[in-house]
């Protein structure tokens, strides 16, 4: 069993719409959890950090956090053309950064 | 200008010659980490240091090496590369330990592409 599972996609929503990205992890030590942004070609970036359970609202994008389910997910609204690319969930649990192999987002103009 | 910066972008080689892919960071960070990404995988650690002479495997570290000898630089060397090592390569670095409130944030290198023939 993958330490952190994410669905590859693509997932596809139009413009404007909200999207809604799922990951679970296995370890229930797990402290902290990220979402990061890659886009075709380039490096992964930083976009949501969450630590404890609840919402966590940063602008258009909001990470919940589940720890009794394993569960994290980020959501994305009013999406944009420029928010295509692939989102990698990743969890800390005291070691190492794990990550999931990604979800690929593709927003329709 | 932060950054970590990765040398060479692209490298194609042949089976068992050595190579190393250079990391340095300019932030004065303690940890770095190497990762490789192959489709359907996502990132998996081969290798960390969380400061000069400390190092530590990860998830991924059969054939490959590492050294900090300074606090800036954390090079990969490959001492016999093997077709299954063809990958994208990033180096990442933090203030601390990933996962801690304040020093959460990896800044990654712009990756290396390796193809071994």
């Amino acid at each position: 069993q993958k330490e952190v599972e994410q669905n590859s996609g693509p997932l596809s929503v139009p413009e404007g719409a909200i999207a809604s990205l799922n990951c679970t992890y296995s370890d229930r030590g797990s402290q902290s959890f990220f979402w990061y942004r890659q886009y075709s070609g380039k490096s992964p970036e930083l976009i949501m950090s969450i630590y404890s359970n609840g919402d966590k609202e940063d602008g258009r994008f909001t990470a919940q956090l589940n720890k009794a389910s394993q569960y994290v997910s980020l959501l994305i609204r009013d999406s944009q053309p420029s928010d295509s690319a692939t989102y990698l969930c990743a969890v800390y649990a005291g070691r190492a950064l794990t990550f999931g192999s990604g979800t690929r987002l593709q927003v329709q103009p | 200008e932060a950054q970590v910066t990765q040398n060479p972008r692209y490298l194609i080689t042949v089976t068992g010659k050595k190579l190393t892919v250079t990391c340095s960071q300019n932030m004065n960070h303690e940890y770095m980490s190497w990762y490789r990404q192959d489709p359907g995988l996502g990132l998996r650690q081969i290798y960390y240091s969380m400061n000069v002479e400390v190092t530590d495997k990860g998830d991924v570290p059969e054939g490959y090496k590492v050294s900090r000898k300074e606090k800036r630089n954390f090079p990969l060397i490959l001492e016999s590369p093997s077709p299954n090592q063809t990958s994208l390569y990033f180096c990442a670095s933090s203030l601390g330990a990933t996962g801690s409130a304040t020093n959460e944030k990896l800044f990654f290198g712009s990756g290396t592409q390796l193809s071994v023939l």
